[in-house]
């Protein structure tokens, strides 16, 4: 059974980088059927995607957010990586890391952390 | 960016009705939409892919239909777990986009 978890910091100051880590277990990051994506959910709100990584290193951001952020992986931890710098209140959000089908849905989610930009 | 609408935002419902969500994206995705159930507090979980094919351990009250621009998803018979909030997915396209969501509530 594939398990996806979210580790790091839950409070992050303004202007700072957030940094996030989703270990997977039960399964190969370095599949080629799968990509790992990070995805986010302000308070009360719905889903957005942030962007994938690919087990060799290809990725894909969402224009929205592309020029802060960066996703990264350890093939040999089973880890990948989210880091979103100069992050604002805005930012306060549920993060998720899933793996995509490559099909594109997702069909398995971590657990999601809370990570709130506050001084 | 492809939008997704969801509709109702809000639907009340008693345990054995049938409901149907709708979805609808502002272009043609053929059938790249995938459903997810999220209960409070925990993460989505897949329901439905590909518009109308059931993900494995779900239960068949839940099913898919549409293609293109407009799809729905139905349950047949609401059971109590089912009372959550539902998001349509589009991966048609880049960036993959969701609805904004439902929130099935018990009447």
């Amino acid at each position: 059974q594939v398990q996806l978890q979210e580790s790091g910091p839950g409070l992050v100051k303004p202007s700072q980088t957030l940094s996030l880590t989703c270990t997977v277990s039960g399964g190969s990051i370095s599949s080629v059927d799968y990509f790992w994506t990070w995805m986010r959910q302000h308070p009360g709100k719905g889903l957005e995607w942030i962007g994938y990584i690919y087990y060799t290193g290809s990725t894909y951001y969402n224009p929205s957010l592309k020029s802060r952020v960066t996703i990264s992986v350890d093939t040999s931890k089973n880890q990948f990586s989210l880091k979103l710098n100069s992050v604002t209140a805005a930012d306060t959000a549920v993060y998720y890391c899933g793996r995509y089908n490559s099909s594109g849905y997702c069909d398995y989610w971590g657990q999601g952390t809370l990570v709130t930009v506050s001084s | 960016d492809v939008q997704m609408t969801q509709s109702p935002s809000t639907l009340s419902a008693s345990v054995g009705d049938r409901v149907t969500i709708t979805c609808r994206a502002n272009q043609t995705i053929s059938s790249w939409l995938a459903w997810y159930q999220q209960r409070p507090g925990k993460a989505p979980k897949l329901l439905i892919y590909k518009a109308s094919n059931l993900e494995s351990g779900v239960p068949s009250r839940f099913s898919g239909t549409g293609s293109g621009t407009e799809f729905t998803l139905t349950i047949s018979s609401l059971q109590p777990d089912d009372f959550a909030t539902y998001y349509c997915q589009q991966y048609n396209n880049y960036p993959y986009t969701f609805g904004q969501g439902t929130k099935l509530e018990i009447k």
